[in-house]
C-alpha cells in the first residue's frame, strides 16, 4: 500500500510563474489536507478537500493560491505568479476521516522561487 | 483559537541522556494530542497520541501523556540514540475541519 506521494519533490519557479503541486493520497483515504512549512517555522494549514469539495480553505492565502481533489486523479495546489516569498516545502496528508483518525504526510514538494 | 506552543531548539544531547520536549496547548473542548517526528529530506511521521485525558501515547521508546489540568503533552525518552536526531512537532487536532495545528517544532541533535 503506498503512501502519500507528492511530486514533484522540488520545484524551482521564475517569479510570476505558476507552480501546481500533486498529492495522491493513500488508497482509501478520501480527505486531503495542504500544509506550508517556512524555513524555520511548523506547518500551518491551508486547506482541506474532499472529492470534488473544499470543505475549509480558511488557511489559503486569498490570491493566488487555489486547490482542487477531483473525482478522479490527485489533488492539485496551484500557485499562480509566484513570488520569492512563497518559497517553503508543502506537504499534503490524507486520511480516512477527519483528522482524529491518523494522517498521513508526503513527503513534501520543496518550492523555491527565484 | 487552537495554539500549540514548545520548546525552542535545537536541543543537542549525549547518546544515552534522558530526553523531554516540553509541549502546551490551548483548545477548546477535547482536542486530540499528537507527536510527529521529520527526518532530514522527509515527511512529518507520526510517533504517538493521545485522544482523551491521562492517555499515554507510545512509540520506539518515546512516550507522551495528555495532562488536561496542565494542558501539555510533554514528549519523553529515557535513552536516546543518534538515530532519534530529527525535528519533532507537536500538534493537535480538534477533531474539526481546519486540520493539525503544529508547534512550531523542537530540532533535537544527539551526538554520539
Amino acid at each position: 500500500n503506498a503512501g502519500v506521494m507528492q511530486n514533484p519533490r522540488h520545484l524551482v519557479r521564475r517569479r510570476g510563474q505558476e507552480a501546481r503541486l500533486r498529492c495522491s493520497p493513500m488508497k482509501g483515504h478520501s480527505h486531503v489536507y495542504w500544509y506550508r512549512q517556512l524555513p524555520e517555522e511548523g506547518l500551518k494549514f491551508m486547506v482541506y478537500l474532499q472529492k470534488e469539495n473544499i470543505i475549509d480553505e480558511s488557511g489559503m492565502p486569498k490570491e493566488r493560491f487555489s486547490a482542487e481533489f477531483p473525482k478522479e486523479g490527485p489533488s492539485i495546489l496551484r500557485i499562480q505568479q509566484v513570488v520569492r516569498g512563497d518559497s517553503a516545502a508543502y506537504f499534503c496528508a490524507s486520511s480516512r476521516g477527519t483528522l482524529d483518525t491518523e494522517a498521513f504526510f508526503g513527503q513534501g514538494t520543496r518550492l523555491t522561487v527565484v | 483559537g487552537n495554539s500549540v506552543t514548545q520548546m525552542e531548539g535545537p536541543v543537542t544531547l549525549s547518546e544515552e541522556a534522558f530526553l523531554t520536549i516540553n509541549c502546551t496547548y490551548t483548545a477548546t473542548g477535547y482536542p486530540s494530542l499528537f507527536w510527529y517526528v521529520q527526518y532530514p529530506g522527509e515527511g512529518l511521521q507520526l510517533l504517538l497520541k493521545a485522544t482523551k485525558a491521562d492517555d499515554k501515547g507510545s512509540n520506539k521508546g518515546f512516550e507522551a501523556t495528555y495532562r488536561k489540568e496542565t494542558t501539555s503533552f510533554h514528549l519523553e525518552k529515557g535513552s536516546v540514540q543518534v538515530s532519534d536526531s530529527a525535528v519533532y512537532f507537536c500538534a493537535l487536532s480538534g477533531g474539526g475541519a481546519d486540520g493539525l495545528t503544529f508547534g512550531k517544532g523542537t530540532h533535537l541533535i544527539i551526538q554520539p
